[in-house]
């Protein structure tokens, strides 16, 4: 089976502007999972989707989105980007979404904002 | 809610030998997963061992084993025969309900050949 994929790999985006992370799960799973990572906060949770719906959100500001599509693919958007958003962004993906379930992960977007 | 607690930043062991990184954790569920992750210089996050807290066994994997001490909430990892690929971060983590994991501040281990 595929592992996780998250395109692109890096990303350099401007303060203000907004920018879109891609995630394929593993065939067969259906809940996805997004962390930020960065050196000062360690890995932090965002949000998770399970069968399209937002079941659990992080501690976040609303410029902090996601969704998911039909076929469990998922996207996170970030709007107005700060300086403090530059970190790396994992996907993870569980089989059953349970917390028996271990997170599969992807190989992160590096975003850098400048 | 859940925390997680590595006290150990860094770590190092010689090639072969046996190396034991520390968590310890917080829950006020009775039944719950603990996990460790590595996340070598590649960056892609990779699944080391599960342990089930109901479970009194240690889980064991190749190489890998914890030491469970649910009393006092402590979940070592043991590394056997220490490997240059062992190189990486280590998180211990621990989901909720939610299925949303809290993980540690990790434990950064360097394998020395």
């Amino acid at each position: 089976k595929a592992g996780v994929t998250q395109t692109p790999r890096y990303l350099i985006k401007t303060r203000g502007q907004q920018v879109t992370l891609s995630c394929s799960p593993i065939s067969g799973h259906r809940s996805v999972s997004w962390y930020q990572q960065t050196p000062g906060q360690g890995l932090q949770f965002l949000f998770e989707y399970f069968s399209e719906t937002q079941r659990n959100k992080g501690n976040f500001p609303g410029r902090f989105s996601g969704r998911q599509f039909s076929n469990s693919r998922s996207e996170m958007n970030v709007s107005t980007l700060e300086l403090g958003d530059s970190a790396l962004y994992l996907c993870a993906s569980s089989s059953a979404g349970t917390r028996d379930s271990p997170l599969h992960f992807g190989n992160g977007t590096r975003l850098t904002v400048t | 809610a859940q925390t997680v607690t590595q006290s150990q930043p860094e770590m190092s062991v010689q090639e072969a030998e046996t190396v034991t990184l520390s968590c310890t954790y917080d829950t006020s569920e009775s039944n719950y997963y603990l996990f460790w992750y590595k996340q070598p210089p590649s960056r892609q996050m990779i699944l080391v061992i599960r342990q089930e807290a109901y479970k009194q066994q240690n889980a064991t994997e190749n190489r890998f084993s914890v030491n469970f001490q649910k009393a006092a909430k402590s979940f070592s990892l043991k590394i056997s025969d220490s490997q240059l690929g062992d190189t990486a971060m280590y998180f211990c983590a621990i989901p909720n309900t939610g299925n949303q994991f809290y993980f540690g501040t990790g434990t950064s281990l360097t394998v020395i050949p």
